[in-house]
């Protein structure tokens, strides 16, 4: 199975903050690979899928880079709403797997 | 708009079986797979496996194959899944989503989910 390494794991930022958060997988999945926003008893809201493609609807604060097996998932001018944990998931063959989540928290 | 509705939560004896629905709207049924996922509590989400509306066609996660089953109702436009031999670390939120994509079959899925249901709270203890 492939895993999905996330860092931090905790990211204390305040409002307007540039954040940037890191996955890791353990062998290369070329651009096969989506991000999550998850708040609080709710469920996962798509953010970007193939690395670095923003969902429809998703604001362009949001964007991810990367390719193989390092991808980064960047909010610009953090707004008080992307307080949330984010999760990094692999769509390069089956099992498909989530990250560990990094919780963007109130400094 | 395109939603899920799940059933809802659920508290199960060690052994026993639990069988969640998941109601779709606001799309065409048959054109997109439907996802099932699982998240316990502090943890990421784990996928399950996966169901096309069309033909019923599955593929499920394999360390869950031998106790999952995901059913459709065509008629009813309703997702069901069903996890037998619970334990208490089967203890989560249990989640359906659509795939981004629609397709045509034989074409396999996207694997990218959006959106989610709600969420169904299971619950196993003795």
């Amino acid at each position: 199975d492939i895993q999905m390494t996330q860092s931090p794991s905790s990211l204390p930022a305040s409002v307007g903050d540039r954040v940037t958060i890191t996955c890791r997988a353990s062998q290369d999945i070329s651009t096969w690979l989506a991000w999550y926003q998850q708040k609080p008893e709710q469920a996962p809201k798509s953010l970007i899928h193939a690395a670095s493609r923003l969902q429809s609807g998703v604001p362009s604060r949001f964007s991810g880079s990367g390719s193989g097996t390092d991808f980064t998932l960047t909010i610009s001018n953090l707004q008080p709403e992307d307080f949330a944990t984010y999760y990094c998931q692999h769509y390069h063959g089956y099992p498909l797997t989530f990250g560990g989540g990094t919780k963007v928290e109130n400094k | 708009q395109v939603q899920l509705v799940q059933s809802g939560a659920e508290v199960k004896k060690p052994g026993a079986s639990v069988r969640i629905s998941c109601k779709a709207s606001g799309y065409s049924f048959t054109s997109y797979y439907i996802h099932w996922l699982r998240q316990a509590p502090g943890q990421g989400p784990e996928w399950m496996g996966w169901i096309h509306p069309s033909d019923g066609s599955t593929r499920y996660a394999h360390r869950l194959q031998a106790r999952v089953t995901m059913t459709r109702d065509t008629s009813t436009r309703t997702l069901d899944m069903e996890l037998r031999g619970l334990t208490p670390e089967d203890t989560a939120v249990y989640f359906c989503a659509r795939d981004q994509r629609a397709v045509i079959l034989p074409a396999g899925p996207y694997n990218y989910f959006d959106p989610w249901g709600q969420g169904t709270l299971v619950t196993v203890s003795s």
